[in-house]
């Protein structure tokens, strides 16, 4: 079984710019859940998303947003770029919200210049 | 507020040594704990998970984790070290059960082991 994939790999950006990052969860996986990896604050937990809607949402700004489509991918953009938006995204999916085993992927490097 | 915390940013041990990763979590309710591994340059794994009844958890890699109510610790422990362990472990909790399933996470501890 194929685990999860997130493009692009790494990515790099300017202030005010925005960017788009795509997660695909393993087969048969509904849900999907975006953090954000800092070496300061750590993993932090962004949003959650099942069946095409938002479940749960971090303690992040509203330029961060997601969504996910019907075939369970997602997608989370962030507008508008700051310096400190520099982190490794990661993507965690599972079987059904809330379940509490989570398969992470390789996640996305963003840099912002 | 809700929180994970590990006591060791960066362990330094040498192969065969004993570890022991210390986690607290700061939270009632349902007790959802995890480890998680992340080697370099690879993504994060589950190591194992307490949900419920023996505390002593078995994972992989001969990790296992004791889950202590009344220190509301789950302290990551093996044996013997070898030197593919290094990396940086994680503890992670979810207090809110199956109803959401956002983890809070500890900062990390590195665990860099000498040949």
């Amino acid at each position: 079984k194929a685990g999860v994939t997130q493009t692009p790999r790494y990515l790099i950006k300017t202030r005010g710019q925005q960017v788009t990052l795509s997660c695909s969860p393993i087969s048969g996986h509904r849900s999907v859940s975006w953090y954000q990896q800092t070496p300061g604050q750590g993993l932090q937990f962004l949003f959650e998303y099942f069946s095409e809607t938002q479940r749960n949402k971090g303690n992040f700004p509203g330029r961060f947003s997601g969504r996910q489509f019907s075939n369970s991918r997602s997608e989370m953009n962030v507008s508008t770029l700051e310096l400190g938006d520099s982190a490794l995204y990661l993507c965690a999916s599972s079987l059904l919200p809330g379940s509490n085993e989570q398969f992470f992927g390789p996640g996305t490097r963003l840099t912002v210049l | 507020a809700q929180s994970v915390s590990q006591h060791n940013h960066h362990v330094i041990l040498s192969e065969a040594a004993s570890l022991e990763l210390g986690c607290n979590y700061s939270y009632g309710g349902t007790v959802n704990l995890f480890w998680y591994v992340q080697y370099p340059g690879q993504h994060l794994q589950l190591l194992l998970k307490y949900f419920s009844g023996d505390p002593l958890v078995k994972g992989i890699k001969g990790f296992e984790a004791e889950f202590i109510k009344s220190k509301f610790s789950f302290n990551l422990r093996k044996p013997s070290v070898q030197w593919s362990d290094t990396a940086e472990y994680f503890c992670a909790g979810n207090p809110w059960g199956g109803s959401q399933g956002n983890l809070i996470f500890g900062k990390g501890t590195k665990l860099s082991v000498k040949p």
